[in-house]
């Protein structure tokens, strides 16, 4: 049973407008998310990450937000440009130091 | 910059060949993992390691074993390799006592198995 669920595997944007990525986790132990970016020919690269403690976190265009009752974070970007076309992998561990579990991704297309 | 090499970027091999994936980490990381990643599936870990000649297997460490016999060098082995092994491979470092989104990469192994 997969532990984090990213449920729409695509998700197209245009250039300047919000893009928001969704995230589902099933274990409630996970008190630390994770969001990576990865472009095609190169290992991913972590972008953001919250812990349970907060319930939003921002770093530039890029804000993660955590529900803990429902189970469920999500990645605004705002706003979109083109170089963020991208498959994103959402990512969840029990600890700080604990393995990473990752959802199957949502590639973002952003179209000029 | 950290940086994780992986051998070769393309393979190709053939049903019932032992392949061998290296990764090579620059920055004395305790820790090596070993990833899949498949269409629809995302990232699968498949085992890990924290420290030279230790292994700890991952979600889906049927059909492989690692080697870890310098801290800078782990090895990924498919001892037969199968059609259901096509597939990118991923290697990873982190140093032991950071947190996960130190967590470093490297660009990945295409395996294709014929």
């Amino acid at each position: 049973d997969q532990q984090v669920k990213q449920n729409s595997p695509s998700l197209s944007v245009q250039e300047g407008r919000i893009s928001i990525l969704n995230c589902d986790y099933t274990n409630s132990m996970f008190d630390y998310f994770l969001w990576y970016k990865k472009y095609p020919a190169e290992g991913p690269t972590f972008l953001i990450s919250i812990s349970s403690i907060k319930d939003k976190n921002e770093d530039g265009r890029f804000t993660v937000f955590l529900n803990k009752s429902a189970k469920h974070l999500s990645l605004h970007i705002v706003p979109s440009q083109p170089g963020d076309s991208a498959v994103y992998f959402c990512a969840a561990s029990v600890g700080s130091q604990g393995n990473l579990i990752f959802g199957k991704g949502t590639k973002l297309s952003v179209k000029p | 910059d950290v940086k994780v090499t992986q051998s070769s970027r393309y393979l190709v091999k053939r049903t019932g060949e032992k392949v061998f994936l290296e990764c090579v980490q620059d920055m004395d990381h305790e820790n090596m993992f070993w990833y899949r990643q498949d269409p629809g599936l995302g990232l699968r870990l498949i085992y890990f390691s924290y420290d030279v000649k230790m292994k700890e297997k991952g979600d889906i460490p049927e059909g492989y074993s690692v080697s870890r016999e310098k801290k800078e060098r782990f090895s990924l082995i498919l001892e037969s390799a199968s059609t259901n092994q096509t597939s990118m491979y991923l290697c990873a470092s982190s140093l032991s006592g950071t947190g996960v989104e130190k967590l470093f990469f490297g660009s990945g192994t295409q395996l294709s198995v014929l």
